[in-house]
C-alpha cells in the first residue's frame, strides 16, 4: 500500500534560520509528490511538486524540496524562515492519475 | 487565476439530515477528487472523477454518494448524517494529461448537531 510519512508533528525555528520538515514516502513505480500548506481554518494551498526532472524543486514562498530516491525522502526545506510560515503543512505523493495520500502533517511554528 | 470553488462555506445539519456539497473544479480541468478532513487530521480521500466517471473511490462512506456533471461541477451528497461526519471537506480538481498539479478549493464546512 503506497504512504506518506511525516515523522514530525511539529517543528519549532527562530525566524531567519533555515527550517526543514521531512517527509518520506513509499510509491510504487515513479511518484508524484507535493507540498501543501495549510493556515487555519483555510484550505490546502499548493507549495511545490516533483514528478520528474531535477531532484531540487523550487516553490512558492522560498520554499524548495529535495528529492532523494535512495532514502525515499522529500524533505521540504527553506533558507531563512519567516513568522509568516508558521502553518500546517502537508506532504502528499501519488502516482500519475491517482489519489494523493497525504501525510499526519507538521505544524511549523516559527519564533520571532 | 480561477480557483477551485466550493459550496457552501460553512453547513451546519442536524443528525440524520442530509446534505450537498458542490464543487467547480478548475477550468478545463477533467478530474475532481473530494477529501474530508476531521478535527486535527490529515485529509482523508473519499472519492474521485474523471470526465464524469468514479475513477477510484476511498473512504467513503455508504451514506454518500457523488457524481459529476456534464459541466464538469461535482457534488457530494451526505445522508443521514452523523455527528462523526462534522468536518472539513476539500474538493480538488487536475488536469490528468497536463502538469497534473492538484489544485484544492478552500473547503467546506460540515458541522452535525
Amino acid at each position: 500500500a503506497q504512504s506518506v510519512a511525516q515523522p514530525e508533528d511539529q517543528v519549532n525555528v527562530a525566524e531567519g534560520n533555515p527550517l526543514t520538515v521531512k517527509c518520506t514516502y513509499s510509491v510504487s513505480g515513479n511518484p508524484y509528490l507535493f507540498w501543501y500548506v495549510q493556515y487555519p481554518n483555510r484550505g490546502l494551498q499548493f507549495l511545490l511538486k516533483y514528478i520528474t526532472g531535477d531532484n531540487l524543486v523550487k516553490g512558492s514562498y522560498g520554499f524548495e524540496a529535495e528529492f532523494n530516491k535512495s532514502q525515499t525522502s522529500f524533505h521540504l526545506k527553506k533558507p531563512s524562515a519567516l513568522v509568516s510560515d508558521s502553518a500546517l503543512y502537508f506532504c502528499a505523493g501519488g502516482t500519475h492519475t491517482d489519489k494523493l495520500i497525504f501525510g499526519t502533517g507538521t505544524r511549523l511554528q516559527v519564533f520571532p | 487565476a480561477a480557483g477551485v470553488i466550493q459550496s457552501p462555506r460553512h453547513l451546519i445539519k442536524e443528525k440524520r439530515e442530509t446534505a450537498t456539497l458542490k464543487c467547480y473544479p478548475i477550468p478545463r480541468h477533467d478530474t475532481v477528487y473530494w477529501y474530508q478532513q476531521g478535527p486535527g487530521q490529515d485529509p482523508q480521500f473519499l472519492i474521485s472523477f474523471y470526465e464524469k466517471m468514479q475513477s477510484d473511490k476511498g473512504s467513503i462512506p455508504d451514506r454518500f454518494s457523488a457524481q459529476q456533471f456534464s459541466d464538469y461541477h461535482s457534488e457530494l451528497n451526505m445522508s443521514s448524517l452523523e455527528l462523526g461526519d462534522s468536518a472539513l471537506y476539500f474538493c480538488a480538481s487536475s488536469l490528468v494529461q497536463g502538469a497534473n498539479t492538484i489544485y484544492f478549493g478552500e473547503g467546506s464546512w460540515l458541522t452535525v448537531v
